[in-house]
């Protein structure tokens, strides 16, 4: 069964300090996400990502976050200037043509010190 | 996305029949409901989806009012491993291309 791998499985970084985690989608796959889930706390929506730009993005993803998808790929996040209550446990998901069905991988566990 | 009222938590016992009950009144017309489950320290997982009546797959059954303003995920013969917490999410299918928004679901406990 085709699945949504993300690396790294955990990451730790010092306060200040830029991240990057990528994440390789199901390979015919269009529409691409990502979220995060701060410990004991809900799902929580970042962005996503279609046809090459951001289909919409929350309140929480501001100038410090931004995603690109640099090939045919891999769809990565990039977290500028991480701060302590970035750690978190961020996940990318994938979805085709059934709308609603998206595909989690993982998840990538930020620890930020 | 329409809003969704689900209870916080249940218990159940292994073997058992378990319904989770989700309450969506201000359901709109073009609007689907679906269900996923979430293991500790796991990636959601898509359960199952429909816009009225009765779903069935092999993981779980969906039961859809005819004015579809609440919705049942039933999950038959329980085991431990479906502790876990289970969302109900409600919107159209532009809503769920662009975003999918979760709420904090209902943490289901199975009991041996």
């Amino acid at each position: 069964e085709p699945e949504v791998t993300q690396t790294p499985s955990h990451q730790v970084t010092q306060m200040g300090q830029e991240v990057i985690l990528r994440c390789v989608p199901i390979s015919n796959h269009l529409y691409f996400y990502w979220y995060r889930q701060i410990l004991g706390q809900k799902v929580e929506f970042l962005v996503s990502f279609y046809n090459n730009e951001i289909s919409e993005k929350s309140e929480i993803f501001d100038d410090q976050f931004s995603v690109e998808r640099p090939d045919g790929s891999n769809f990565t996040l990039k977290i500028r200037s991480t701060k302590l209550e970035d750690s978190a446990m961020y996940f990318c998901a994938s979805g085709g043509y059934s709308a609603g069905e998206l595909f989690f991988g993982e998840g990538s566990r930020l620890t930020v010190l | 996305l329409a809003k969704t009222t689900q209870p916080i938590s249940m218990d159940s016992y292994e073997g058992q029949e378990v319904n989770i009950t989700c309450s969506h009144n201000n359901i709109a017309t073009n609007d689907y409901i679906t269900w996923y489950q979430q293991f500790p320290s796991q990636g959601p997982r898509f359960i199952i989806q429909g816009y009225k009546t009765k779903v069935t797959n092999e993981v779980a059954s969906l039961f859809i009012p005819a004015d579809r303003k609440s919705s049942t995920l039933s999950l038959p013969r329980v085991s431990l491993s479906d502790t876990a917490v289970y969302y109900c999410l409600v919107g159209d299918r532009a809503e769920y291309g662009n975003k999918l928004v979760f709420g904090a679901g209902t943490i289901l406990r199975v009991k041996s």
